[in-house]
């Protein structure tokens, strides 16, 4: 069974162009979490969805930050304009979510590690 | 609110030593969920473990073993007989039940030194 899958591993993009990271999550999976990892900040959650619907974007930095899940199988994260502190890995990560809240693990993808110059 | 505190940044230590990971958590909520994950030198995120508020029993799975006490809200995870390829960063992490966020500490990186 694939885990979730996230695309590009890399991406290397100049400052002010707009960057779209993407992620597929476990099938029957309905909740799905974009983590952004940095060394001053650690795993900062940005925003999660559960059946497709997003719950709670307070982690979004700012308006430059937009997420969507389109269907349970996809994903994106995007960033317009990027900026030099946005470098960092994004995580997504999906899990099963039970009544009365999470209580499964996280399943997390490889990251996507994103460099702004 | 949620919040967890690892309080070692990094530790060190020689090979075939005993080491323990500390947590410290905080939540108002009296159900909630309690997880570990590893971070090893390639970069993916494991699931080692989850528990339960209501299930306060150690739990030991091979070398590793984890140490949950409600009295002082702490979740400690100890390696016993360290080996190096345990060097990675280790994450705490807390959800409350009815929220669906999973808060991580900021990780404790492990070095086991040859």
């Amino acid at each position: 069974d694939a885990g979730v899958i996230q695309s590009p591993r890399h991406e290397v993009t100049e400052m002010g162009q707009e960057v779209t990271l993407r992620c597929k999550p476990i099938s029957g999976h309905n909740s799905l979490f974009w983590y952004r990892q940095t060394m001053m900040r650690g795993l900062e959650l940005l925003i999660y969805f559960n059946n497709n619907v997003p719950i709670d974007d307070s982690g979004m930095p700012e308006d430059r930050f937009s997420a969507k899940m389109p269907n349970a199988s996809f994903s994106t994260l995007k960033i317009q304009p990027s900026e030099p502190r946005d470098s960092a890995v994004y995580f997504c990560a999906s899990s099963s979510r039970r009544a009365g809240g999470v209580d499964s693990p996280l399943h997390f993808g490889n990251g996507t590690r994103l460099t702004v110059t | 609110a949620q919040k967890v505190t690892q309080a070692q940044t990094e530790i060190s230590v020689v090979e075939k030593e005993d080491v323990t990971l500390d947590c410290v958590y905080e939540t108002r909520d009296t159900t909630y969920y309690l997880f570990w994950y590893k971070q090893p030198p390639s970069g993916e995120l494991v699931f080692l473990i989850r528990r339960n508020s209501f299930d306060e029993q150690n739990e030991i799975s091979g070398r590793y073993s984890w140490n949950f006490q409600k009295s002082t809200s702490s979740f400690n995870f100890t390696i016993t007989a360290s080996q190096v390829v345990d060097s990675a960063v280790y994450f705490c992490a807390l959800s409350e039940a009815g929220d669906d966020k999973i808060i991580f500490g900021k990780g404790t990186r492990l070095h086991i030194l040859p």
